[in-house]
This record gives C-alpha cells, sequence and structure tokens, in this order.
C-alpha cells in the first residue's frame, strides 16, 4: 500500500472554530489531492498540489485553504468551519498525472456541530 | 462541470456475473479509472483504460468506449467480499479526476 498518512482520523469540532487536517507521505510522489466525500454526491475535489509551494483549486474550494511547504507534507484547514463541512476527507497521491492512478490515504471523518 | 453517471445500487448472488455500466460527458479526456470502496475505507484502485477496448485483471474486467462517453467494469465469479462500492472516475483534460457518485454492489449467498 501507498505511504500515506492522513491526521486526525476523526474530529469533533464547533462551527466557527479553525481546523486543519494534515496528510504525510512517504513515497515522494509530486501530486497530492485533498477530496471531501458526502452521500449521493461521491467524491469531489477541494484542493490539489502539483508540486512544493504549488496549489490549485478544485470544484469544492470555497471555505478552504491548503498549504504545501514540502513535497511529504500537504495541509488542509477551514478558516472558520461550518456545519456543512461535514464530511469524509480523503487524501490522495499520484506520481503522475498520464496514466497514473491515485492512492488515497484512510480518511479524516470531521463533524462540525 | 463534469457529468459521470452510473447506477446507484446492484444485488448479485454469489457466483455471477455482474456488470456496472458509466456514462461520462467531461472537458476532454485522458483516461478512465475504476475503483473499489469497502464500506468505511479508502477507495482502492480497480483498473485503469485510455484507449478503446477491454482491460483484463483476473475476475475483474474493464471495458471503455470514448466515442460513445461509456464504460463497464464486468466483474465475475462473484464473492462476498466484493461486496462494495465501485466508483467510476475521469480525467480530464487538465488531468483533474472527477468521480461518479459510485455504485453499491450487495452480494447474496
Amino acid at each position: 500500500d501507498a505511504g500515506i498518512t492522513q491526521s486526525p482520523r476523526h474530529k469533533v469540532t464547533e462551527t466557527g472554530t479553525p481546523v486543519t487536517l494534515r496528510c504525510h507521505q512517504t513515497e515522494n510522489h509530486r501530486y497530492m489531492y485533498w477530496y471531501r466525500q458526502d452521500p449521493g454526491h461521491g467524491l469531489r475535489l477541494i484542493h490539489y498540489s502539483y508540486g512544493v509551494k504549488d496549489t490549485d483549486k478544485g470544484e469544492v474550494s470555497d471555505g478552504y485553504s491548503v498549504s504545501r511547504s514540502k513535497t511529504e507534507d500537504f495541509l488542509l484547514t477551514l478558516e472558520s468551519a461550518t456545519s456543512s463541512q461535514t464530511s469524509v476527507y480523503f487524501c490522495a497521491i499520484s506520481e503522475s498525472q498520464e496514466g497514473s492512478p491515485l492512492h488515497f490515504g484512510n480518511g479524516t471523518r470531521l463533524t462540525v456541530t | 462541470g463534469q457529468n459521470i453517471d452510473q447506477p446507484t445500487e446492484m444485488t448479485a448472488t454469489e457466483g455471477a456475473i455482474v456488470q456496472i455500466n458509466c456514462t461520462y460527458q467531461t472537458s476532454g479526456f485522458n483516461g478512465l479509472f475504476w475503483y473499489q470502496q469497502h464500506a468505511g475505507e479508502a477507495p482502492t484502485f480497480l483498473s485503469y483504460n485510455v484507449l478503446d477496448g477491454l482491460e483484463e485483471k483476473g475476475r475483474f474486467s474493464s471495458f471503455l468506449s470514448r466515442s460513445k462517453g461509456y464504460s463497464y467494469l464486468l466483474l465475475k465469479e462473484l464473492q462476498m467480499k466484493d461486496s462494495a462500492s465501485y466508483l467510476c472516475a475521469v480525467r480530464d483534460r487538465d488531468y483533474k479526476l472527477s468521480f461518479g457518485a459510485g455504485t453499491t454492489v450487495t452480494v447474496r449467498a
């Protein structure tokens, strides 16, 4: 299995508080992604990174920011959590964009009360 | 945006064959992926198609027709452990991967 670790695995927080989720990889892959998964919607891309300090928005980026200061770490921050951000968040990595599949971490279940 | 459609649920008997269809309309095409996801777990990669035709990998096969915007995943000799959600995903012209909502397959004894 690809070496991807997400932390924390579970988190409960209150509306309006900041939250940071961490993704750590040991594969030295260039590309990293954050998705959220909700019933009926499948996986939706929040942000992705194509290198250190190089990031771009996905289809549901509002309310989220990311940072990548090292190849191995990709952080997702909710500046002020809302109940609509209650979800399961998956980090994924890929070696390249052409032909290379995404490999997913085990997910973080976030509940915003 | 991207539009990827697959059935919500399918049920089949152990030992049988099930075919999960996926149709897509995306801005450009750079490959189609199938993933398996057991409840409460991460998606795991099953197959990849970028050219038309059939790719076979053990009990699982995946087919692609780019002109029809269509793919299917074929699961043969179904086992109880195949009960899971199966996700169709398409990589667009910008190499972003978009997912369908998933098909939950239930295998009955």
